[in-house]
């Protein structure tokens, strides 16, 4: 049973350089989640896609955030000019509105530190 | 507007006592409750949900909660606690209008000493 993988697990970077972050879903989930959690925080939404259509996306996600999912499966989310305020873990979650129990799967999440 | 307030950042229990981990919600809508458990270096995994019917539910590892709706709570239980238990728990809640979109609590690190 694979469940969501997020790659890469840890993220070191420098001010202003750019990192991209991806999400592999559970194969047959269809919604696919960003969240980012910060120390001492619960997480936080930023965005979510139905199959490839981006549907919503948080205050938080400003303009140097985008996400991606091309073709329904796996997502992207590239923060470019990174700031030391973007250190977090940025967390991916997916399920399936066939099922629709409201609950969400997540992965392990990736980390980003900015120097 | 949502907020989840967890009361306690902090439970330390010995092994095989109750512990209940608080949770309030303000929400002028239905809503549906989580609460996810957070083992260290692991992903975030459900424990249990309130989506309607019975306000006990019932969840995995011998956990359960209870919606009181007139309170607004939705406080987590275990009769008696392992060590294994030691992990954040983070209570959610989700309006419905996007299936997913949580707002969670701060999270409680419940720790379980011998």
């Amino acid at each position: 049973d694979t469940g969501v993988s997020q790659d890469p697990r840890h993220k070191i970077t420098k001010r202003g350089q750019n990192v991209t972050f991806r999400c592999d879903p559970i194969s047959e989930h269809n919604r696919l989640y960003w969240y980012r959690q910060t120390l001492g925080q619960g997480p936080e939404f930023l965005t979510y896609f139905q199959n490839e259509a981006q549907l919503e996306k948080s205050r938080l996600l400003s303009d140097r955030f985008s996400a991606e999912r091309p073709k329904g499966s796996f997502s992207t989310l590239e923060i470019q000019r990174t700031e030391q305020g973007d250190s977090a873990m940025y967390l991916c979650a997916s399920s399936s509105e066939y099922t629709n129990t409201g609950e969400l799967f997540f992965g392990e999440g990736s980390r980003l530190t900015v120097l | 507007a949502q907020s989840v307030t967890q009361l306690d950042s902090q439970v330390p229990v010995f092994e095989e006592a109750p512990v209940e981990l608080r949770c309030n919600y303000s929400s002028s809508v239905s809503v549906y409750l989580f609460w996810y458990v957070q083992y260290p270096n692991q992903g975030l995994q459900l424990l249990l949900k309130y989506l309607s019917g019975s306000t006990l539910v019932k969840g995995i590892n011998g956990f359960e909660a209870e919606f009181n709706k007139s309170q607004t709570s939705f406080h987590l239980r275990k009769p008696s606690v392992h060590i294994s238990d030691t992990a954040e728990y983070f209570c959610a809640v989700d309006r419905g209008s996007t299936l997913g979109r949580l707002y969670f609590g701060r999270g409680t690190q419940l720790t379980v000493w011998p």
